[in-house]
């Protein structure tokens, strides 16, 4: 079956821009998570979304960071006002129930470029 | 606090050795422990899980690991190495905490295999 997708593979955008970064989740899948992955370091945590809860946004840098996932499926990343410190690779992951056990599904990723 | 530790942040074994690398954790209870790999330009890919049942967890392509509680560590080890192996590796433990579950990404550690 479908996978995990992830859109634009690679965007560049210029200092100041916002940006939109999509997900589409494997259908079925309840649990949503974003991570960023910056050059030589490991997975930091965006933003976990389960179900119909209030999403865990623990992980989100800045206020310039927002994410949403509408109908339970799809959900869109979005930075404002980019700078160049954003420069990373974006991976959405999705799993079935979200629980403690289970395995994550990631996707290929986004790779945000920011001159 | 850092809740997984990867101890090495490069490992380089020739083609037929075997592949050791160490994951150290920090976790008040039993934690659900996981092993990712990625290959170069490809999304991470779950290699095995441990979630409470038996300490030797097998994984794929001939991969296991240990759950050592009184060590605190899961060590990912192969006994013999091929060169499709070499992709980055990341240890992940995944808890609760402040009624959210987080999961929380190791370093990595980037195996080389050479011939």
């Amino acid at each position: 079956g479908a996978g995990v997708s992830q859109s634009p593979s690679n965007k560049v955008t210029e200092k100041g821009k916002d940006v939109e970064l999509r997900c589409d989740p494997i259908s079925g899948h309840t649990a949503l998570y974003w991570y960023r992955q910056s050059l030589g370091q490991g997975l930091e945590f965006l933003i976990y979304f389960q179900g119909n809860s209030a999403p865990d946004k623990s992980g989100l840098p800045s206020d310039r960071f927002s994410a949403e996932r509408t109908g339970g499926s799809v959900s869109t990343l979005t930075i404002q006002r980019t700078q160049q410190e954003d420069s990373a690779v974006y991976l959405c992951a999705s799993s079935l129930a979200g629980t403690l056990q289970e395995t994550q599904y990631f996707g290929p990723g986004t790779r945000l470029l920011v001159l | 606090a850092q809740s997984v530790t990867q101890l090495d942040s490069h490992v380089s074994v020739s083609e037929g050795t075997p592949v050791l690398l160490r994951c150290n954790y920090s976790s008040s209870y039993s934690p659900s422990l996981f092993w990712y790999v990625q290959h170069p330009n490809k999304g991470l890919q779950l290699l095995l899980k441990y979630t409470s049942a038996a300490t030797l967890v097998k994984g794929i392509n001939g991969f296991e690991a240990e759950f050592k509680k009184s060590e605190t560590s899961f060590h990912l080890t192969k006994p013999s190495a091929h060169m499709s192996d070499a992709a980055e590796y990341f240890c992940v433990v995944s808890l609760v905490k402040y009624n959210f579950n987080k999961f929380y990404f190791g370093s990595g550690t980037k195996l080389n295999v050479k011939p």
